[in-house]
């Protein structure tokens, strides 16, 4: 078991570009999560989903899309970067009111 | 919305210490969970609390969950410097919506 897999690990973009965040997760759980967490703080809910085909917003989605096609995977859309998107990004997920398992992260900073 | 804080902010202890970390939530929580973060890494799962006025026991670790179940609090007793690192809470009103805590950055100093 890979657990929870994203990719890249480090990104930098400029303003204005856009790119998608990719989280893999090979545990068959149904809660998928994004977070993001700001230098020194604590973690933000971006967007979850209870399964394929299912996600809703969460704390901060503005500036943000994702989708969930099937239950492994669930990328993460940044349109249009902005200075105030550069963060660590966590994908996590889950069972039903159970453990979250996270992903390495993905460093992204734009300038 | 829902809020969830946590004091203090930073915690600086000399090893063997004890050092605890509070949660509050704005809202009853129907779970809590507590995750470390080790600088640089990724958040980690320690345990999850569910029951009112619950109490678990990890090691030198004690969990506690408020008869209100709008607070819990995490004790280390005689802290090592294994210990370092951020302890974020997450509480959630229902079974899969998480909103974490500020976090409380210990620093043990051997």
């Amino acid at each position: 078991n890979a657990g929870v897999t994203q990719t890249p690990k480090f990104r930098i973009l400029k303003i204005g570009q856009s790119m998608t965040l990719q989280c893999t997760q090979d545990m068959n759980h149904n809660y998928m999560y994004w977070y993001r967490q700001d230098p020194g703080m604590g973690l933000k809910l971006i967007y979850y989903s209870v399964g394929a085909g299912i996600t809703d917003k969460g704390e901060v989605p503005n500036g943000y899309n994702v989708s969930r096609s099937t239950t492994e995977d669930f990328p993460l859309r940044l349109e249009l970067a902005a200075p105030s998107q550069t963060s660590v990004y966590f994908c996590a997920s889950g069972a039903s009111g159970e453990e979250q398992f996270f992903g390495p992260g993905t460093r992204l900073t734009v300038l | 919305g829902q809020q969830v804080m946590q004091i203090p902010q930073y915690q600086h202890v000399q090893e063997g210490e004890d050092f605890t970390t509070y949660c509050n939530s704005s809202t009853t929580l129907s779970n809590i969970q507590w995750y470390k973060q080790r600088p640089g890494g990724h958040p980690v799962f320690l345990i999850q609390l569910v029951k009112s006025g619950e109490v678990k026991k990890q090691k030198r670790l004690t969990f506690q969950f408020g008869e209100a179940k709008k607070n819990s609090s995490l004790h280390i007793t005689a802290t090592q410097t294994t210990d370092v690192g951020t302890y974020f809470c997450a509480g959630t009103p229902g079974t899969y919506k998480y909103i974490f805590g500020t976090g409380t950055r210990l620093k043990v100093l051997a």
